[in-house]
């Protein structure tokens, strides 16, 4: 089984709507890390988040590590074709690790 | 752009050939990463190098292995390939020694096909 799960698999929704993306540990998270990937292209660093509550912004997308929970969640508001692609994230899950683990992956299509 | 280059784009070989993926890392970073995508198994760590030295291993093959080089760039050599071989094989980079207030920047991978 995976030691990152995402959730859901994949997700249509319509253009203008909110979306949120789930990523759940089975382990203690010391760092989480949301990436996009495009088709066949490489991963296009998103946001990091370290702190149990952090939350973080970046245009219409939002990040948040909720530590007791080992949970992160992806929220984009009123979603947009450019918004389209595959969302990973990537975790920390050993203190002094010194590799990122990745979940599956949750690949968004916008629908116009 | 992320600044990590790789070469080639795609690559096209026979079972039991042997290939090489380069990849230069950002500039000023120390740190290179591997990392293979497979349909099945996801994105899943190879190896990491830092100033030319390994520092972590992951589901590494046998067949399989890696250096970088003093000027810092990295290749991935894979031999004996095998058709489970096909993958995306991406390489990233980091500033420092993996720490987790560096981010990865990924390159745009090697797509290599083995028929």
């Amino acid at each position: 089984s995976q030691e990152l799960e995402q959730s859901p698999q994949s997700l249509i929704v319509q253009e203008g709507k909110n979306l949120t993306i789930n990523c759940t540990s089975s382990k203690t998270l010391y760092g989480l890390y949301w990436y996009k990937q495009k088709y066949g292209e490489g991963l296009i660093f998103l946001m990091m988040l370290q702190k149990g509550g952090e939350e973080k912004s970046h245009e219409k997308i939002t990040a948040k590590l909720d530590e007791k929970k080992q949970q992160s969640s992806l929220h984009i508001t009123a979603s947009q074709p450019s918004h389209a692609g595959i969302y990973l994230c990537g975790a920390v899950l050993s203190q002094g690790a010194q590799k990122l683990v990745f979940g599956q992956g949750t690949r968004l299509t916008i629908n116009p | 752009d992320s600044g990590v280059t790789q070469t080639p784009k795609h690559l096209i070989t026979a079972t039991g050939q042997r290939v090489t993926l380069r990849c230069s890392p950002r500039s000023g970073d120390l740190s290179v990463y591997w990392y293979q995508q497979s349909l099945d198994q996801g994105l899943q760590f190879l190896i990491q190098y830092y100033n030319g030295e390994e520092r972590a291993k992951g589901n590494i093959l046998e067949r399989f292995s890696a250096q970088q080089f003093p000027d810092l760039h990295s290749e991935l050599n894979l031999s004996s390939l095998e058709l489970g071989d096909s993958a995306l094989y991406f390489c990233a980079s980091s500033e420092d020694s993996f720490n987790y207030n560096s981010p990865l920047h990924f390159g745009n991978g090697t797509r290599l096909t083995v028929t």
